[in-house]
C-alpha cells in the first residue's frame, strides 16, 4: 500500500524552511527519501531504520517514528538546488520491496 | 553505492514494435534489480523484480508477456516492451539493491524515456 505524503506541493523562497511528511497505514521497518529533478532518475538522500532514528545531510535531515508509522523530512535554509520532487519510500520489513509515495513537489524561488 | 547505467536513454518507436532496454550494474554484482515505470507527474511504480538466473516477479496488473525481463548475469538485466502501444510511453527506470550494509538502499539508473507513436 502506497504511503501518503503531505503536502503535495510547496513553494519556498530561498533560505526558508520546509517539512515534508510521509505516513503509512502499515508497520514500517525503514523509510527512504529520494529527490528527483525533472527528467532525471531519483537520487537517494537518506534511509532511516527502526529505532526512532534521525539522520541528516548538510541542511536536510529526517526523523522516523515507527510507532506512528511516519517520517518527516526537514529542509533548512533551502537552496535553489533543493527544487524537485521528493519521494518517500517505505519497506514494511527487511528485504521487502519498496513502495514509493506520490511525491511532494518542492519549488525554491530566488 | 552502486553505479547503474541504462541504455538507451531515450527511444521513439512505432506502435507494434518491440523495444529492449538494458540496465547494467557497473561496479556491483546485483542479484536483484528492479524495474519501475513513471508516468508524467506521478510516482514510480514497481513493475517487476528481476532475479539473476531465475524468473522475474511481476507486480499485480503488469503483463509478464508484454514486459519481458531477462536477468542473465549479475550485471545486466533487460526489459523488452513487446508490441508497444502509445499507452506504454513512459519513463522506465531500473534500480539495484545494494549489498552488505547498503542492502536497504536502492541505486537508480538514469532512466529510459520511451515514446511510442
Amino acid at each position: 500500500q502506497q504511503p501518503v505524503q503531505s503536502p503535495q506541493a510547496v513553494i519556498l523562497r530561498e533560505g526558508e524552511d520546509a517539512v515534508i511528511n510521509c505516513s503509512s497505514s502499515k508497520a514500517l521497518y525503514s523509510v527512504h527519501w529520494y529527490r528527483q529533478k525533472h527528467g532525471e532518475a531519483p537520487v537517494f538522500l537518506m534511509i532511516l531504520l527502526k529505532g526512532g532514528e534521525q539522520k541528516g545531510h548538510e541542511k536536510i535531515s529526517a526523523s522516523f517514528n515507527e510507532k506512528k508509522q511516519q517520517s518527516s523530512l526537514y529542509l533548512t535554509a533551502s537552496q535553489l538546488s533543493y527544487s524537485g520532487t521528493y519521494f518517500c519510500g517505505t519497506g514494511p520489513s527487511y528485504g521487502q520491496n519498496f513502495v514509493f509515495g506520490p511525491g511532494t513537489r518542492l519549488s525554491v524561488l530566488p | 553505492g552502486a553505479v547503474v547505467s541504462q541504455h538507451p536513454s531515450w527511444v521513439i518507436c512505432k506502435s507494434g514494435t518491440s523495444v529492449k532496454i538494458e540496465c547494467r550494474s557497473l561496479d556491483f554484482q546485483a542479484t536483484t534489480m528492479f524495474w519501475y515505470r513513471q508516468f508524467p507527474k506521478q510516482s514510480l511504480m514497481l513493475m517487476a523484480t528481476s532475479n539473476e538466473g531465475s524468473k522475474a516477479t511481476y507486480e499485480q496488473g503488469v503483463e509478464k508477456d508484454k514486459f519481458l525481463i531477462n536477468h542473465a548475469s549479475l550485471t545486466l538485466s533487460t526489459l523488452t516492451v513487446t508490441s508497444a502501444h502509445p499507452e506504454d510511453s513512459s519513463f522506465y527506470i531500473c534500480s539495484v539493491r545494494g549489498g552488505g550494509r547498503s542492502y536497504n538502499e536502492q541505486f537508480f539508473g538514469p532512466g529510459t524515456r520511451l515514446t511510442v507513436l
